[in-house]
């Protein structure tokens, strides 16, 4: 059965900081991937998601993801984060019709 | 933008009792779901619905559960008799279609708490 890890359950950070969130899959054949971000009191939003083609993906609010499937990653990446960054990211598999999501990180900037 | 509305966003329940928990999803949305989150564990798949039936259901997913699109608005999780387990926080979300290419719209969540 395909599975996400998410190993950073807590990052903080400083505004301005760059921010690397890790993900790996289980799944060796064709994964398409997400990632999802909860704001405080929010609901989960689409940031970003690779189905083929170039493995690095850009998403809305500056985030970017790097698909390497050698290493089964598909960490998030933001080169200068801000506080109202502040939230919990989810990375997910998709698998006929359902997601299947990671434990989630929670990211914490502080101004 | 449309949303995925989820009511009540908190329910507190005594143990044995039923509970429904309400969702109203995109109007123009054909597929709806639930997933659950227990507190600092994973956001997990129960059921997909389309067509008035569950196309998919997770080993969550017992007995216990059902779900019913009652009208042309509402889609519901219903749990018979709540175990003390049964406490997290449910999701419902839509899609327009089924397939990877459809995003999955979530609401706010129900967070279910059993005394």
């Amino acid at each position: 059965a395909q599975s996400v890890s998410q190993h950073n359950h807590h990052v903080i950070l400083s505004e301005a900081a760059s921010l690397e969130l890790g993900c790996n899959y289980s799944y060796g054949g064709t994964v398409n991937l997400f990632w999802y971000v909860q704001y405080p009191g929010q609901h989960l939003q689409l940031l970003l998601k690779y189905f083929s083609g170039d493995p690095l993906v850009k998403g809305i609010k500056g985030f970017e993801a790097e698909f390497i499937k050698s290493k089964f990653s598909f960490n998030l990446r933001k080169p200068s984060v801000q506080w109202s960054d502040t939230a919990e990211y989810f990375c997910a598999v998709y698998n006929t019709d359902k997601l299947i999501f990671g434990t989630g990180t929670r990211l914490q900037v502080f101004p | 933008e449309p949303e995925v509305t989820q009511t009540p966003s908190h329910q507190v329940t005594q143990m044995g009792q039923e509970v429904i928990l309400r969702c109203v999803p995109i109007s123009n949305h054909l597929y709806f779901y639930w997933y659950r989150q227990i507190l600092g564990q994973k956001v997990e798949f129960l059921v997909s619905f389309y067509n008035n039936e569950i196309s998919e259901k997770s080993e969550i997913f017992d007995d216990q559960f059902s779900v019913e699109r009652p009208d042309g608005s509402n889609f519901t999780l219903k749990i018979r008799s709540t175990k003390l387990e049964d406490s997290a926080m449910y999701f419902c979300a839509s899609s327009e279609f089924g397939g990877l290419n459809q995003p999955q719209h979530f609401g706010d969540g129900t967070r279910l708490s059993i005394l």
